[in-house]
C-alpha cells in the first residue's frame, strides 16, 4: 500500500535555529499538508499546498514557517528559528481530492526543541 | 470556524464488549466526517470515513452514524480487540475560503483489556 514518508523521524534541535522537516507524499497525490500534535494533544492544521503554492494557513502557521515542493517528489516544512513551544510531532498528510477525503498521514517527525 | 467536540476523552472496555465514541461539530456546512485510528508512535490512520448525505456507514465491526440536525456523529466499535487499542479522533471537513478544511477533535485513548 502507498505510504507517505517522513524524515528524520526524530529531530533535537536548538533554540533558535533552523529545521527543515521532509515528506515524500504518494506519487499520484495533489494535496500536500501539515499537521501539528503536541504531546497528548489534538491533531492541528497547519496548512495545506496545491499546485505548488499554499491553500489555507492556520493561525499557528506564521512567519517563522514556510513549506517549499522543491521538487517533484519532496514536501518540505521549514521553521527559521525554533522556539521551545514548536516542540511537538510533526505529520505530513497527502490526497487526491481536496476536502480531507482519502488523507494518507505519515508516521511523523518528533520535533525536540531544547 | 469549525469546533469538534469528542468524549469520552479515555474509554476502557472488556475484550469482546462493544465501545461507542461520540463527537459534535460546530459548523452546519461541514458535510464529510473522517475517523482515525492513531497507534503508538505512528501517524492517524483512515479507518472508516461516512458523507452527509449518508445516516451510517458499516465496515464489519466499526460503524459510523451521523446525525446532521443535532450536529452529531458516533463511532462503534463491536467484538472490541486487543488491537483495538489506541488513540481515536474524529474530525469534520467542511468547505471555506475556496478549500475544504478538516477539524480534528481531541481524541479519544481507547483500552480493550484482555
Amino acid at each position: 500500500e502507498p505510504e507517505v514518508t517522513q524524515t528524520p523521524s526524530h529531530q533535537v534541535t536548538q533554540m533558535g535555529q533552523e529545521v527543515i522537516l521532509r515528506c515524500v507524499p504518494i506519487s499520484n497525490h495533489l494535496y500536500f499538508y501539515w499537521y501539528r500534535q503536541i504531546l497528548g494533544q489534538k491533531v492541528e492544521f497547519l496548512v495545506s499546498f496545491y499546485n505548488n503554492e499554499i491553500s489555507e494557513k492556520s493561525e499557528i502557521f506564521d512567519d517563522q514557517f514556510s513549506v517549499e515542493r522543491p521538487d517533484g517528489s519532496n514536501f518540505t516544512l521549514k521553521i527559521r528559528s525554533t522556539k521551545l513551544e514548536d516542540s511537538a510531532m510533526y505529520f505530513c498528510a497527502s490526497s487526491e481530492r481536496a476536502g480531507g477525503y482519502g488523507y494518507t498521514f505519515g508516521s511523523g517527525t518528533r520535533l525536540t526543541v531544547v | 470556524g469549525e469546533n469538534v467536540e469528542q468524549h469520552p476523552s479515555t474509554l476502557s472496555v472488556q475484550e469482546g464488549d462493544s465501545a461507542v465514541i461520540k463527537c459534535t461539530y460546530s459548523d452546519s456546512a461541514s458535510n464529510y466526517f473522517p475517523w482515525y485510528k492513531q497507534e503508538l508512535g505512528k501517524g492517524p490512520q483512515l479507518i472508516i470515513d461516512i458523507r452527509s448525505n449518508v445516516g451510517e456507514k458499516k465496515d464489519q465491526r466499526i460503524a459510523v452514524t451521523l446525525n446532521k440536525t443535532a450536529k452529531h456523529f458516533s463511532l462503534h466499535i463491536t467484538e472490541t480487540q486487543p488491537e483495538d487499542s489506541a488513540v481515536y479522533f474524529c474530525a469534520a471537513s467542511a468547505y471555506s475560503g475556496g478549500y475544504q478544511k478538516v477539524t480534528f477533535g481531541t481524541g479519544t485513548k481507547l483500552q480493550v483489556i484482555p
